[in-house]
């Protein structure tokens, strides 16, 4: 059973990091490129960042980019995503997502709450 | 504003069809056979219902169909059921710095 658990989620202060993970079972995780995509508070699902099957390729979306880096270790079949400067306005569930078929995302986590306040 | 436009509802009797727009450009949803649905129940991780435009992925329902004429994307459901009320995201890949883009969202209520 294809399985991303999510962790890392936090309240921290406008300007801080944050370090998110996703520990993937039941799929061989170096196969697949992966997503991170967010849902902020009552409102709809926005692409963050997708990264290829072996981390060679990645992407960020414009409004994260210089601010945000996605990575992941195929040996511990981890998804990361280094947040940082974060902005009251990066207040949401994060989710990983398997890209399991073209341009989608097949599987996905349960979601990681991200609080950016002061 | 997303870049791709839903309706913010749309509402059907059980047994009924209903049908979801996602208007976009040529730059997404008109220029790339990549546009995909997500059903999202409140609380509750999003679900790949369609990919590819109209391809379900197994264990969906063949009430879900999609397609897609021009700049417009469409989602059917077909013999409209109670668990079908969720909010409806359409996707798609983009030739723009940020590869993909996601409708606001239509929430669909089953009367």
């Amino acid at each position: 059973e294809v399985q991303l658990v999510e962790s890392g989620g936090d309240l921290v202060q406008p300007g801080g990091s944050l370090r998110l993970s996703c520990a993937a079972s039941g799929f061989t995780f170096s196969g697949y490129g992966m997503f991170w995509v967010r849902q902020g508070p009552g409102k709809g699902l926005v692409f963050v960042s997708h990264i290829n099957s072996d981390g060679s390729s990645a992407t960020v979306a414009d409004s994260v980019k210089g601010r945000f880096t996605v990575s992941r270790d195929n040996a511990k079949n981890i998804l990361y995503l280094q947040m940082n400067s974060l902005r009251v306005e990066d207040t949401a569930v994060y989710y990983c997502a398997r890209g399991g078929v073209p341009a989608s995302a097949d599987y996905w986590g349960q979601g990681t709450l991200i609080t950016v306040s002061s | 504003q997303s870049a791709l436009t839903q309706p913010a509802s749309v509402s059907g009797s059980p047994g009924q069809s209903i049908t979801i727009s996602c208007t976009g450009t040529s730059s997404n949803v008109g220029g790339y056979n990549s546009v995909s649905w997500y059903q999202q129940h409140p609380g509750k991780a999003p679900k790949l219902m369609i990919y590819e435009v109209s391809s379900r992925p197994s264990g969906v329902s063949n009430r879900f169909s999609g397609s897609k004429s021009g700049n417009t994307a469409s989602l059917t459901i077909s013999g409209l059921q109670a668990e079908d009320e969720a909010d409806y995201y359409c996707s798609s890949y983009t030739s723009s710095s940020t590869p993909y883009v996601f409708g606001a969202g239509t929430k669909v209520t089953v009367l």
